[in-house]
């Protein structure tokens, strides 16, 4: 089973700041990797596929990056709605599909 | 657009079997997707349970596979979990999702709580 480990489990960043999330796979996953953002009381939303290709209808502010082992996503200038927890999950070799334990990001 | 809504009971006795339904909306479970159920314990991250094609292809979490199954029924446009020799583990809010393959889980239901306790 593929291992996912997100950096950093908390990111504390004001309004407007960049923000850069960080998941690394026990073994290769190709780009074949996916984030999604979730919101209190709220089902997951996708937001980036096979690593770098945003969802219909997710802004240009978040980017994602990455091949192999090691993928970031990236959030320019963070708005207020953006604050959230963020998981990646792995589409290469399942089952399972895994999913990184989560990074919250929170407003500083 | 396609809409997924899960159902079923909010309580489980420890020992029984949790069943919950979801049913697609605005499509056709017969598309070319996998349709999956993943779960998230009070407080924590998501696990990913299982997902069937239309055909009835399966695949399981290896962690889950000796209690889950996952049926689908194209006659009512839904598919189905169950999950047997429920404990208080198993107490979580259940998604079902379409999976796209290679695109990701694009479209969620709201997700449904289900508190195994006696």
């Amino acid at each position: 089973e593929i291992v996912l480990t997100q950096s950093p489990a908390t990111l504390s960043l004001s309004p407007g700041e960049r923000a850069t999330l960080s998941c690394r796979a026990s073994q290769s996953v190709s780009s074949y990797l996916a984030w999604y953002q979730q919101k209190p009381g709220q089902a997951p939303r996708l937001l980036i596929y096979d690593a770098s290709n945003r969802a219909t209808g997710i802004p240009a502010r978040f980017s994602g990056s990455g091949s192999g082992t090691d993928f970031t996503l990236t959030i320019s200038s963070l708005e207020p709605e953006d604050f959230a927890v963020y998981y990646c999950q792995q589409r290469s070799n399942w089952p399972p599909r895994t999913f990184g334990q989560g990074t919250k990001l929170e407003i500083k | 657009q396609v809409q997924l809504q899960e159902s079923g009971p909010g309580l489980v006795k420890p020992s029984g079997t949790l069943s919950l339904t979801c049913a697609v909306s605005g499509g056709s479970i017969s598309s070319s997707n996998w349709w999956s159920w993943v779960r998230q314990p009070p407080g924590k991250g998501l696990e990913w349970i299982g997902e069937i094609y239309h055909s009835g292809s399966t695949n399981y979490n290896p962690s889950l596979k000796s209690r889950v199954t996952i049926s689908v029924d194209k006659s009512k446009n839904q598919f189905s979990l169950k999950l047997s020799s429920v404990t208080a583990a198993d107490t979580a809010v259940y998604y079902c999702a379409r999976d796209q393959g290679g695109h990701g889980m694009d479209v969620w239901g709201q997700g449904t709580t289900v508190t195994v306790s006696s």
